[in-house]
């Protein structure tokens, strides 16, 4: 199986602070990893497919980038609605893995 | 506006059986791939299986394989999941998810389920 390495497991920070969230796959999985946004209590929500495409609710401050197997989320300026926690998920290889979650918390 | 409902989860003894349902509206289920993925509260998500649109193709974890069976009714608009010999680590909430590609687009709000004695 292919494994997806998410860090930091969590993070503090502030309204307004850039933040990156990492997700490194244990083999190559070209374009094929998305982010998800998960609130406490709620199921996740779909934020960023095919590594940098947005999902229609998701504001301009959320981007996505890779370089090989390194994938990348970047919140520019963090607002109060973002604190929550983040998985990436590789969709190559079955079964479909996701990384360990990262859980942003305010500072 | 696209909805999933999950139903069916609860408490159930280890070696017991369960069925989950989904029932999704607001869109034609029968043209996606769907999923159900399960998350072990304050942990982390897991996917379990995933059933293709017409219901002829069906992959499973390895953890769920010989035990959990996926099928989907479409005429219904329902996607099940069958719990056969249910063990302590298959407890967490369940959910049901459409797929477009390598994606799970659209989630329903989870149902409980929890093995034990």
């Amino acid at each position: 199986d292919i494994q997806m390495t998410q860090s930091p497991s969590s993070l503090s920070a502030s309204v307004g602070d850039r933040v990156t969230i990492t997700c490194r796959a244990s083999q190559s999985i070209s374009t094929y990893l998305h982010w998800y946004q998960q609130k406490p209590g709620k199921a996740p929500k779909l934020l960023i497919y095919d590594t940098s495409t947005l999902q229609g609710w998701v504001p301009s401050r959320f981007s996505g980038s890779a370089s090989g197997t390194d994938f990348t989320l970047t919140i520019s300026s963090l607002q109060p609605e973002d604190f929550a926690t983040y998985y990436c998920q590789q969709g190559y290889f079955t079964p479909w893995t996701f990384g360990q979650g990262t859980k942003l918390e305010i500072k | 506006e696209v909805q999933l409902v999950e139903s069916g989860g609860g408490l159930v003894q280890p070696g017991g059986s369960l069925r989950l349902s989904c029932v999704v509206s607001g869109f034609t289920p029968s043209t996606n791939w769907m999923h159900w993925v399960r998350q072990v509260p304050g942990k982390g998500l897991v996917w379990v299986s995933r059933i293709s649109s017409d219901g002829s193709v069906t992959t499973y974890a390895d953890s769920v394989k010989g035990r959990f069976t996926i099928s989907r009714d479409n005429a219904k608009s329902t996607l099940y999941l069958q719990m056969d010999n249910l063990r302590a680590e298959d407890t967490a909430v369940y959910y049901c998810a459409t797929s477009s590609r390598s994606l799970l687009d659209f989630w329903g709000q989870g149902t409980v389920v929890t093995v034990s004695s």
